[in-house]
């Protein structure tokens, strides 16, 4: 059973470019949730969302940052117009839709370093 | 929405010592806390949690224990080894409210702690 897959690894962009950063979830899992972490700091919630709807986006920049989690595919975060304090990990996270297997605990991928040049 | 305090932000202790990190978090409502433990360039990983139906949790080398009147929490190393090195963060949801219709921010985090285990 193949973890939460996180594709780039890294990514560079230079100011004014678009970022996407994608995200799969572990088999059987349909909540996914996008994290920030910038340098020296911790996770920072951004985005909750399951199959063609987002929960909770109370993390989210109202303006540049979308993300999306299509019927089918991966879940997608999106940066418009990026700017170096973009620059950070982005961590995706899943967890089980099955209340009885959900222990609350969130699987991670290993992330989308970007760069902001 | 939660907060969760961490400290200390960098702890450095002996190889064999123990280590303490502590965590206060704001919304009594919370009832599940996991530590995580993330090394250099690495994915966050679960090392252990705690609900708020019990006071204490061992796992081999590694303890948290649970105040839910004062809102904190706290992890324990001990017999601390190179290997331990990395950071720590704590955190703090509620699980259920996944379910219940009211929206969720999944964890909460702490800041971290960098913690260093010197030869």
């Amino acid at each position: 059973n193949a973890g939460v897959m996180q594709n780039p690894r890294h990514l560079v962009r230079r100011r004014g470019q678009e970022a996407r950063l994608r995200c799969s979830p572990m088999k059987g899992h349909s909540h996914v949730y996008w994290y920030r972490q910038l340098p020296e700091e911790g996770l920072k919630f951004m985005v909750y969302l399951q199959k063609e709807n987002i929960i909770d986006e109370s993390g989210m920049p109202k303006e540049r940052f979308s993300a999306e989690f299509p019927k089918e595919g991966p879940s997608i975060l999106r940066i418009q117009q990026v700017v170096r304090g973009d620059s950070a990990a982005y961590f995706c996270a899943s967890s089980p839709l099955d209340r009885g297997k959900n222990t609350g605990e969130l699987f991670f991928g290993e992330g989308s370093r970007l760069t902001v040049l | 929405g939660e907060n969760v305090e961490q400290h200390p932000s960098t702890l450095s202790v002996q190889e064999g010592d123990s280590a303490v990190i502590k965590c206060t978090y704001s919304d009594s409502a919370s009832n599940y806390f996991p530590w995580y433990k993330q090394e250099l360039g690495k994915r966050p990983q679960l090392i252990i949690d705690i609900r708020s139906n019990v006071g204490e949790k061992k796992d081999q080398r590694i303890a948290v224990t649970l105040n839910k009147t004062a809102k904190h929490f706290s992890l324990h190393i001990t017999e601390t080894q190179p290997e331990d090195s990395a950071v720590y963060f704590c955190a703090a949801s509620i699980p259920d409210l996944l379910y219940s219709g009211g929206g969720a921010d999944g964890l909460t985090f702490g800041k971290g702690t960098h913690l260093i285990i010197q030869p």
